[in-house]
């Protein structure tokens, strides 16, 4: 199983973009990596997914470098609405047991 | 409209009286799990199913049962809650149990023993 770290929190400012990064030194093989936002009082909800490289969508970009031991997420723009706790999930095929960081909690200040 | 429903949404007990939270899913979803989240500790997974079934603990398990009688449905019963058990649960379910096959999280259930 791949345990993940990640900043306890960070700050930033409307508009700016920002990048969380995670770190999974024991990640498998087989281990796809994900990415969840969640604001209070609701469950967490999917944002990016990738394996290798880049991967971007229409909310985030998601870059994980040839050794996968890290992974980055970045929001271009962040507006006051970013201010939530992403988490970040190593997952590998038939995994059953899924080991969540703390996550970091992103603040957007106006 | 495709979803996990979990019941109730709120919750308050007392030690030793036996309860049970709801979690249903309309999306046809093998896996599906139960975790529990408190202040700092990020979330930690009860139990999870691969299947009707098939069930297995996680990380937190003491406390806790769960049953897998069909696809959809997969209830968290705490048989004898504790004060210690206070804290927001979330049911989640996906495709199947693998790397690229996101979790779905319902709402979430905040209970309260006291």
């Amino acid at each position: 199983l791949a345990k993940t770290t990640q900043p306890i929190s960070m700050d930033s400012y409307e508009g700016q973009e920002v990048n969380i990064t995670c770190s999974h030194n024991n990640i498998a093989t087989n281990d796809y990596i994900t990415w969840y936002q969640q604001f209070p009082s609701q469950g967490p909800r999917f944002i990016i997914q990738g394996y290798k490289t880049k991967v971007t969508n229409e909310v985030a970009s998601l870059f994980i470098p040839a050794d996968r031991k890290s992974s980055t997420l970045s929001l271009p723009r962040v507006s006051l609405s970013d201010t939530a706790v992403y988490y970040c999930l190593a997952r590998s095929y038939n995994t059953d047991k899924l080991i969540f960081g703390t996550g970091t909690r992103l603040q957007v200040f106006p | 409209e495709a979803q996990v429903t979990q019941n109730p949404r709120y919750l308050i007990t007392v030690t030793g009286k036996k309860l049970t939270v709801t979690c249903s899913q309309n999306m046809n979803h093998e896996y599906m799990s139960w975790y529990r989240q408190d202040p700092g500790l990020g979330l930690r997974q009860i139990y999870y199913s691969m299947n009707v079934e098939v069930t297995d603990k996680g990380d937190v398990p003491e406390g806790y049962k769960v049953s897998r009688k069909e696809k959809r449905n997969f209830p968290l019963i705490l048989e004898s809650p504790s004060p210690n058990q206070t804290s927001l649960y979330f049911c989640a379910s996906s495709p199947e149990p693998q790397g690229n096959s996101p979790l779905h999280f319902g709402n979430g259930t905040r209970l309260t023993v006291t």
